[in-house]
This record gives structure tokens, C-alpha cells and sequence, in this order.
């Protein structure tokens, strides 16, 4: 099937520094990416859809200037958390959509936030 | 908007039983997918069965299968003769079929099921 990747898997870092996620398809091309964030036992929540070369759209409450999504590519999307602080800390997960409508999720990444 | 509500916080089954976990949701389109996956404690989300809501025929993936009432807005997962490997988290999930809006796309998900498996 197909495989999306997250890198980095786990992340610590100081408050107040920018953090970056990717997320890559492998196997194919991804028209949309999606990211979601997932508290301890909590379910997914959607924070933005991103399309390949035009802007994300951020869901209701996500501040799109804290995070920024850039999907550059057919195969690469990335999420940078600036500035940020321990609130912050969370599971992050990224899903790629492929052209048949096929929707794959990435392994996560932890941030932690000190 | 639509909403889906998974009521049971947590569930325990013995090994080789059969457990369902239940969700139901809300929505006014008339055309939609509804999905149940598996999060492990490796937390690689998985999907475990889809029902398109136009088919009226319940889907079965092996031990899996679905109770899809759509006047209820009902979609219920049974786990037949439950493993060890089933323990996860469940997770009951929503889309519109609507292709041409970019938002008809993303997934709606339900607060979560944790199940056991109990040997």
C-alpha cells in the first residue's frame, strides 16, 4: 500500500524556537495533504488542508501565522510551528490524499516543547 | 456542520468474543463515506472498513463488518472472535462525497473508542 513518512519522529526543543515537520509520500503524488494535531487520548483535529502550489486552508481556531504549511511539491509537505511554547506540545499527523481519492496517514510526530 | 459521536470511552471484550463499538453521526448530505480506523500504540493510523453511504449492503472486511442504518445515522463496528492484536484505539470517521470543494475532502472524526482485549 502506499507510504507516507513524517521525519523527524520526535522533536524537543526550547520555547520561544520554530520547529519543522515533513511529511512525504513515497509512492505517489499527493494532491492534498492534510495535518492534524491529537492531544493525549484525544481524537484527530484537523488543522489545515494544503494543496500542492496554492495556500493552506486553516481550519477555525488554527492561527496560520503560528503554523505554517507549505506544500512545495506533489510529494513534500511541511509544517513549521514558530515560535513556539509548551502549549504547544502535542502529536502531530499528517495524511496524504492520492489521485484516486486514497487517503494514507503518516506515522506522527511528537513535539515537545520545554 | 457535521458531527460524529462516538459515546463509548471504552471498551473491554474477552479474546475469541465478539464486541461493537458504536457511532453515530450527523450530517444533511445524503451522499458521504463513513470509516472506522485503528490507531495501535504505535499511533500509525489505520483504516479498518469503509461504507459508502449510497450502498445499502453492510461492508465486511474479514473479522470486521459494519451496521450502517442511514436513517438512524447509525454505523456501528462488530470485532469477530477479537484478538490481542485488536487493542487500539477506534476511531469512527466522516466525509462528504462532494468532490468539487477542496474542505468536502478532509475527514470528520469521533471522539474515540479504546478497546482491551482481555486474554
Amino acid at each position: 500500500g502506499a507510504v507516507v513518512s513524517q521525519h523527524p519522529s520526535r522533536v524537543i526543543c526550547k520555547s520561544g524556537t520554530s520547529v519543522k515537520i515533513e511529511c512525504r509520500s513515497l509512492d505517489f503524488q499527493a494532491t492534498t495533504m492534510f495535518w492534524y494535531r491529537q492531544f493525549p487520548k484525544k481524537s484527530l483535529m484537523l488543522m489545515a488542508t494544503s494543496n500542492e502550489g496554492s495556500k493552506a486552508t486553516y481550519e477555525q481556531g488554527v492561527e496560520k501565522d503560528k503554523f505554517l504549511i507549505n506544500h512545495a511539491s506533489l510529494t513534500l509537505s511541511t509544517l513549521t510551528v514558530t515560535s513556539a511554547h509548551p502549549e504547544d506540545s502535542s502529536f502531530y499527523i499528517c495524511s496524504a490524499r492520492d489521485r484516486r481519492g486514497g487517503l494514507f496517514f503518516g506515522p506522527g510526530t511528537r513535539l515537545t516543547v520545554l | 456542520a457535521q458531527t460524529v459521536t462516538q459515546s463509548q470511552p471504552e471498551m473491554s471484550v474477552q479474546e475469541a468474543e465478539t464486541v461493537t463499538l458504536s457511532c453515530t453521526y450527523d450530517t444533511s448530505e445524503s451522499d458521504y463515506y463513513l470509516f472506522w480506523y485503528k490507531q495501535p500504540p504505535s499511533r500509525q493510523m489505520i483504516l479498518v472498513i469503509r461504507q459508502e453511504a449510497y450502498k445499502q449492503q453492510n461492508a465486511t472486511e474479514n473479522r470486521f463488518s459494519v451496521n450502517f442504518q442511514k436513517a438512524a445515522k447509525s454505523f456501528s463496528l462488530k470485532i469477530s472472535d477479537s484478538q490481542l492484536g485488536d487493542a487500539a484505539m477506534y476511531f469512527c470517521a466522516y466525509r462528504r462525497a462532494d468532490q468539487i470543494f477542496q474542505g468536502a475532502q478532509k475527514l470528520v472524526f469521533g471522539q474515540g473508542t479504546r478497546l482491551t482485549i482481555n486474554p
